[in-house]
């Protein structure tokens, strides 16, 4: 069973920069979370997807993130205009809806903003 | 709101063993995960528990007692490649919380 992939591995911007983040989830699995993890932290949730629609989207800065998982399958997380505070891993994650707590994370993107 | 601490770092030698402890305070428990992170890797998921009392799990145990909102990993027979941080995650109406984990150093 093929795992939780994400692309790219590795970006680095200058402020003001948008870059784009992708994920592609466990086959079946109708959950997908995008976490932000900077260095020494623990993964903090952004936002999290059942199928297509948005659950929970609190915790994103809505003035310059958005994410979108248009079919229920690959979702995209984007950064408009990224700041150096945005510097950190962005784990994506996914699970099936029963099991939650078992969350299958991606090998993430290092993002470090200059 | 949720919150969960951890110890930031803890040592121990290869052949003994490591308690990693967790506290945790929310508005709505829905069970606790633990995970391991390899530096530079993504968190994997060892254990769940949403029950009071010990769950053994052979190399690794996780013990829960809701009503002082604490949780422990047990590491028995340490490795050295047990090194790694093991992360702590309470599942509430918004998900699971992460600690800021705590970072296991294996010495021979």
């Amino acid at each position: 069973e093929a795992g939780v992939t994400q692309s790219p591995r590795y970006a680095v911007l200058q402020e003001g920069q948008a870059v784009s983040f992708w994920c592609d989830p466990i086959s079946g699995h109708d959950t997908l979370y995008w976490y932000q993890q900077p260095r020494d932290q623990g993964p903090q949730l952004l936002v999290y997807f059942r199928d297509e629609a948005v659950i929970d989207n609190s915790q994103l800065p809505s003035d310059r993130f958005s994410a979108v998982r248009p079919k229920g399958t690959n979702s995209t997380l984007k950064i408009q205009s990224a700041k150096q505070g945005d510097t950190a891993t962005y784990l994506c994650a996914s699970s099936p809806l029963q099991l939650s707590y078992e969350q299958y994370f991606g090998p993430g993107t290092r993002l470090t903003v200059l | 709101g949720q919150g969960v601490e951890q110890p930031d770092n803890l040592m121990s030698v290869e052949g003994t063993f490591a308690r990693v402890n967790c506290t945790y305070s929310t508005s709505g428990f829905n069970g606790l995960s633990w995970y391991q992170q390899r530096e530079g890797h993504a968190p994997v998921f060892l254990s769940y528990v949403v029950l009071d009392g010990l769950k053994d799990s052979g190399h690794f145990s996780t013990f829960l007692s809701r009503s002082n909102g604490y949780s422990y990993l047990l590491l028995t027979e340490l490795q050295i490649k047990d090194s790694a941080s093991y992360l702590c995650a309470v599942r509430g109406p918004k998900g699971l919380t992460f600690g800021l984990g705590t970072r296991v150093s294996v010495f021979p």
